[in-house]
């Protein structure tokens, strides 16, 4: 069974623009969730869907959104790149997700550079 | 507040010891507590979860401890292998409103040296 695929894995933006992040979930997982993560604040949690519909979110700003698709694939997109942006993005699928004991499964992240 | 501290940040020990990782938390209410390991380049790996129930868990040679009166977790590596350094992160989880909440840990970095 193939893993959690994001793409792209490394990218550079300038302030001010926009960045649309993917992430592919393992089969038949329903529920993405996606973090940041970066060496001052290390993990924090952005916000999770399921079914095509966000069911928790982290204390992140509105710039910071998110959808799910039919087929359980999601895109994160971060508009107004502010330097602090710059972090690794990390997505998660599980079968179930929300606070269920499902163990998610990691991707190996998308590495934003805002300079 | 929400808060998960680990402890120490970071740890340097000779392959085939053992060490222990601290996880002290004051989230409230108390949902889960998971541990994970993260590779150096890599997205976390789920090592072990636990409820408020559960007071240990075993995952090969990991072992996780949960003190829910103490609000204090722990994580026992054995025989400790080059392949163990890595990040390893204590996640909290609270239930709240209906809505879930995750509180992170900053990690401790673990190094194995031959």
């Amino acid at each position: 069974k193939a893993g959690v695929t994001q793409t792209p894995r490394y990218l550079i933006k300038t302030r001010g623009q926009q960045v649309t992040l993917s992430c592919s979930p393992i089969s038949g997982h329903r529920s993405v969730s996606w973090y940041q993560q970066t060496p001052g604040q290390g993990l924090q949690f952005l916000f999770e869907y399921f079914s095509e519909t966000q069911r928790n979110k982290g204390n992140f700003p509105g710039r910071f959104s998110g959808r799910q698709f039919s087929n359980s694939r999601s895109e994160m997109n971060v508009s107004t790149l502010e330097l602090g942006d710059s972090a690794l993005y990390l997505c998660a699928s599980a079968p179930l997700g929300g606070q269920g004991l499902d163990e998610q499964y990691f991707g190996p992240g998308t590495r934003l550079t805002v300079t | 507040k929400n808060q998960v501290e680990q402890s120490p940040q970071s740890l340097i020990i000779l392959e085939g010891k053992n060490c222990t990782l601290q996880c002290n938390y004051t989230v409230s209410p108390f949902s889960n507590l998971r541990w994970y390991k993260q590779d150096t380049g890599r997205g976390p790996v789920s090592l072990t979860i636990m409820t408020f129930s559960e007071n240990t868990k075993s995952n090969g040679r990991y072992t996780a401890t949960l003190d829910a009166d103490t609000k204090q977790s722990s994580l026992h590596i054995t025989a400790s292998q080059l392949s163990d350094s890595a990040s390893y992160i204590c996640v909290v989880s609270s239930f709240t409103s209906g809505t879930y909440k995750y509180i992170f840990g900053t990690g401790t970095r673990l190094k194995v040296l031959a």
